[in-house]
């Protein structure tokens, strides 16, 4: 089955300074990639999300490119902030179509400090 | 931001005690999905619904666990018999689509077996 993998455990940046999270993933079929944002003791925050048929994605400070080749998606966090500081989970889902599989596989997380 | 409701936040059982969790999606969301986060904070999956319907669950959830989403009453997850090893964040998520699409997450319950 699908496997996600999330290249840093911890990422630390100053604040102001750009934030890179790596993430690759062995099925093609996989088409949608969330991101999310857990702080402690709290549920997930869905962030941003990118889809197959697209490669780069922006939503104000966050950016998401998708490299289908090689089967790696990252988050860029620009002008980091000490509010950024979380832990942050990637996903990979297969489309809609009736493949009987609908989970989220989800990433180890990545623990990042902003710091001041 | 989510409006996904799941009670209680923190639950306490003891072993082979009973642990149920409910779950209000998103109002106009018919998926539900059940996820088990470990304190590695790995994720599993459990269960999903479309309306009533089990669209996919783990054997897991076959054997101790139980699960539904009743016509108009909150979803619920169910563990027949705490074992220790059950003590995770339980979170439930909803979406408009079966898959390939934002799913929207609750707080989750924290679950303590002791």
């Amino acid at each position: 089955g699908e496997k996600v993998e999330q290249h840093e455990s911890t990422l630390s940046v100053r604040e102001g300074d750009s934030a890179v999270i790596n993430c690759t993933y062995t099925d093609t079929a996989s088409s949608y990639f969330p991101w999310y944002k857990q702080e402690a003791g709290k549920g997930l925050h869905f962030v941003i999300d990118i889809r197959s048929n697209v490669d780069r994605k922006q939503s104000q400070r966050l950016i998401v490119l998708l490299d289908k080749k090689a089967k790696r998606f990252s988050l860029h966090i620009t002008a980091t902030q000490p509010e950024d500081s979380a832990i942050y989970f990637c996903a990979a889902s297969k489309p809609p179509v009736n493949t009987g599989n609908y989970k989220y596989v989800f990433g180890a997380g990545t623990r990042l400090k902003v710091i001041a | 931001n989510s409006k996904v409701i799941q009670t209680p936040r923190y639950l306490v059982k003891g072993q082979g005690q009973k642990a149920k969790m409910r779950c209000i999606p998103e109002k106009g969301h018919p998926v539900v999905f059940w996820y088990q986060q470990n304190k590695n904070n790995e994720f599993k999956f459990l269960i999903n619904f479309q309306n009533q319907e089990v669209l996919q669950q783990i054997d897991m959830t076959e054997k101790r666990f139980s699960a539904e989403c009743p016509s108009n009453s909150p979803c619920s997850l169910e563990i027949q018999s705490s074992e220790a090893g059950d003590s995770a964040l339980y979170l439930c998520a909803s979406s408009q689509h079966r898959g390939g699409d934002t799913q929207y997450f609750g707080p989750g319950t924290r679950l303590l077996v002791l």
